[in-house]
């Protein structure tokens, strides 16, 4: 198995409520990542999970909460979102070390 | 940190054409370059990466060059086709980032018949 599979594939939210995403891979890989990516813009990153540790957290609002509760397997809980977090958000896993990234598809978020 | 600038914006080429797309970047410790095509709606897709220690890298009508004194890398595709539209993302990474990508803001590639 060579993806990282993302559901749910879309999700509209209310800003009230609490939704998650969920990601997985069956690759091996010890690194996985959470990027959002708004239209025509590049992928930014907000997480980073080595080892199942949290290792790079760029400023992201506390909104957003990550969870690796295994090895394959990353979530990204969100609760109470604005509607300028609207985004694709991109899951990624690579092995440690290896700097070669692989992309989920996405899911599209809509916040209303 | 890492600042990766990528030119032009937009491309448009006619079927058979080749282009180029270039990226530089100011971090002289970032060591590995990938380029990614991301079509619409769809994900970033890998399609050739280059590590600091190579000068060039050719994968069918694909290749990348990195010159590491003046900081810069290119993505050449040859006899583009129609399925080659896409946007083109560079990036580049340092080892001890915790691999996180830095991506450059993207080349809209438009290839005509």
């Amino acid at each position: 198995d060579t993806e990282v599979t993302q559901t749910p594939k879309h999700l509209v939210m209310g800003m009230t409520n609490k939704k998650s995403l969920k990601c997985e891979q069956h690759m091996g890989h010890r690194a996985m990542y959470w990027y959002k990516q708004k239209a025509k813009k590049p992928p930014e990153l907000m997480f980073v999970y080595s080892y199942e540790k949290l290792s790079i957290n760029e400023s992201v609002p506390s909104r957003f909460s990550p969870e690796c509760p295994n090895s394959s397997l990353l979530n990204l809980h969100l609760h109470a979102l604005q509607p300028e977090d609207s985004a694709l958000y991109l899951c990624a896993s690579s092995q440690v070390g290896s700097q070669k990234l692989f992309f989920g598809s996405g899911t599209q978020l809509s916040v209303l | 940190g890492e600042n990766v600038e990528q030119h032009p914006s937009t491309l448009s080429v006619q079927e058979g054409d080749s282009a180029v797309i270039k990226c530089t970047y100011s971090d002289s410790a970032s060591n590995y370059f990938p380029w990614y095509k991301q079509e619409l709606g769809k994900r970033p897709q890998l399609i050739i990466d280059i590590r600091s220690n190579v000068g060039e890298k050719k994968d069918q009508r694909i290749a990348v060059t990195l010159n590491k004194t003046a900081k810069h890398f290119s993505l050449h595709i040859t006899e583009t086709q129609p399925e080659d539209s896409a946007v083109y993302f560079c990036a580049a990474s340092r080892w001890n980032s915790g691999y996180a990508l830095n991506f450059g803001k993207g080349t809209s590639l438009l290839v005509t018949p």
